[in-house]
């Protein structure tokens, strides 16, 4: 099938780490997507990972990519208030995305 | 960069009415255009993918009569909801691609506009 699922909350303190998982479906999916979503607004192209590699590092962010598990995880290092909203994978698969359900990350201070 | 726009962020109309919403890539030119829909607390669904200049490629179930998608240029694509119902309610978001082969498809979604139908 074409589901991408993710689980569908997570809640940390300020200042800690942030890991959101997924797992994808389409083994031969050339790019995978994070995306941030705040409240009423767009989404937001965090990073993305091209197939061929196992980890992407961007400041905060470390996308890391198992491919064997078609498992893709997203740790958001000293995690901040702000980062708090809904961070939706997707992976590219047929010339269009597929998302998960999003998990919504709650910062507590 | 990648900049996308949606107009209105925002509509509220009476039943029956048609509504056209509006995305624009304002640094860049998008050879393709997509079109989303997403309700509370779900994810995205994808209903349509447009190229300039060619006919909207609608996905299974989005009706094509009631989401007329025009690509008229290379910067603009517009969702026009046609006789709207309470059921249209809904958020809907464009994405749109310059597909520069930087990142194979990326897409870069717009703001999103919420519509209320009363």
């Amino acid at each position: 099938g074409e589901d991408v699922e993710q689980s569908l909350f997570l809640s940390v303190r300020e200042g800690d780490s942030s890991v959101i998982n997924c797992t994808y479906t389409d083994s031969s999916s050339t790019y995978l997507y994070w995306y941030k979503q705040e409240p009423g607004a767009g989404l937001q192209l965090l990073t993305y990972i091209f197939s061929n590699m196992d980890m992407k590092q961007d400041q905060r962010l470390t996308v890391l990519l198992n491919k064997k598990d078609k498992h893709l995880s997203l740790r958001i290092a000293d995690t901040q208030t702000g980062d708090s909203a809904i961070y939706f994978c997707a992976e590219y698969q047929g010339g269009k995305l597929i998302f998960g359900q999003g998990t919504e990350l709650s910062v507590k201070p | 960069g990648a900049v996308v726009s949606q107009h209105p962020s925002w509509v509220i109309c009476k039943s029956g009415t048609s509504v056209k919403i509006e995305c624009r890539s304002l640094d860049f030119q998008a050879t393709t255009m997509f079109w989303y829909r997403q309700f509370p607390k779900q994810s995205l669904m994808l209903m349509a993918t447009s190229n300039e200049g060619s006919k909207a490629t609608y996905e299974q179930g989005v009706e094509k009569d009631k989401f007329l998608i025009n690509h008229a240029s290379l910067t603009l694509s517009t969702l026009t909801v046609t006789s709207a119902h309470p059921e249209d309610s809904s958020f809907y978001i464009c994405s749109a691609s310059d597909a520069s082969g930087r990142a194979g498809e990326t897409q870069y979604f717009g703001p999103g506009t919420r519509l209320l139908v009363l």
